[in-house]
């Protein structure tokens, strides 16, 4: 049973370029959140998808978006990269009949260094 | 508002040493979750227990124990007898049954000594 799978796993790139991270669910799973973890913080909500919309968004600006394709793979986009957006990305996936209850699982994560 | 304080920054133990990590939240909410997660150096966030606001029941899963007291908004998370393995980053998360994310604490690194 494959668990929640993030690519790259490491990425560095310079302010003002854009970046994409991708993730896949696990196996089963139909809904995907994305995380943004500073440096000796707690992870922050940025936003979940679910059938391919937004449900739900945390305090980021419009720089950071997303979307989920048909087979429930994620992206995660953020555009004119700041210094501050330096951090570890998250993904985690969760069945959404589960509701509340459903405990959410993480990826291993893409440490984002902006330059 | 929701909120979880971690205020252990960091505890250090020798191994077979039991250790509690405090986790204290806020929420308006009437039915919530509460999880605790751990990070291990590898970075994936690992899921260890989950209650709900309506179930006060204390458990020991194994080293695992945890005490819920909604009267005091505290959700501690014990390891008992604990290893070198445990060294992580542990985080306690709120979740609103209503909503779909989760509110993390800032964690609390936990290193234990052999």
């Amino acid at each position: 049973d494959a668990g929640v799978t993030q690519s790259p796993t490491h990425l560095i790139k310079t302010r003002g370029q854009q970046v994409t991270l991708r993730c896949s669910p696990k196996s089963g799973h139909d809904t995907v959140s994305w995380y943004q973890q500073a440096l000796g913080q707690g992870p922050q909500f940025i936003f979940q998808y679910y059938e391919e919309e937004e449900r739900q968004r945390g305090n980021f600006p419009d720089r950071f978006s997303g979307h989920q394709f048909p087979n429930y793979s994620s992206e995660l986009n953020v555009n004119a990269l700041l210094l501050g957006d330096s951090a570890l990305y998250l993904c985690a996936s969760s069945l959404v009949s589960t509701g509340g209850a459903g405990e959410q699982y993480f990826g291993p994560g893409t440490r984002l260094t902006v330059t | 508002a929701q909120k979880v304080t971690q205020a252990q920054t960091e505890i250090s133990v020798v191994e077979k040493e039991d250790v509690t990590l405090d986790c204290v939240y806020e929420t308006r909410d009437t039915t919530y979750y509460l999880f605790w997660y751990k990070q291990p150096p590898s970075g994936e966030l690992v899921f260890l227990i989950r209650r709900n606001s309506f179930d006060e029941q204390n458990e020991i899963s194994g080293r695992y124990s945890w005490n819920f007291q909604k009267s005091t908004s505290s959700f501690n998370f014990t390891i008992t007898a604990s290893q070198v393995v445990d060294s992580a980053v542990y985080f306690c998360a709120l979740k609103s049954m209503k909503g779909n994310k989760l509110v993390f604490g800032a964690g609390t690194i936990l290193r234990v000594k052999s």
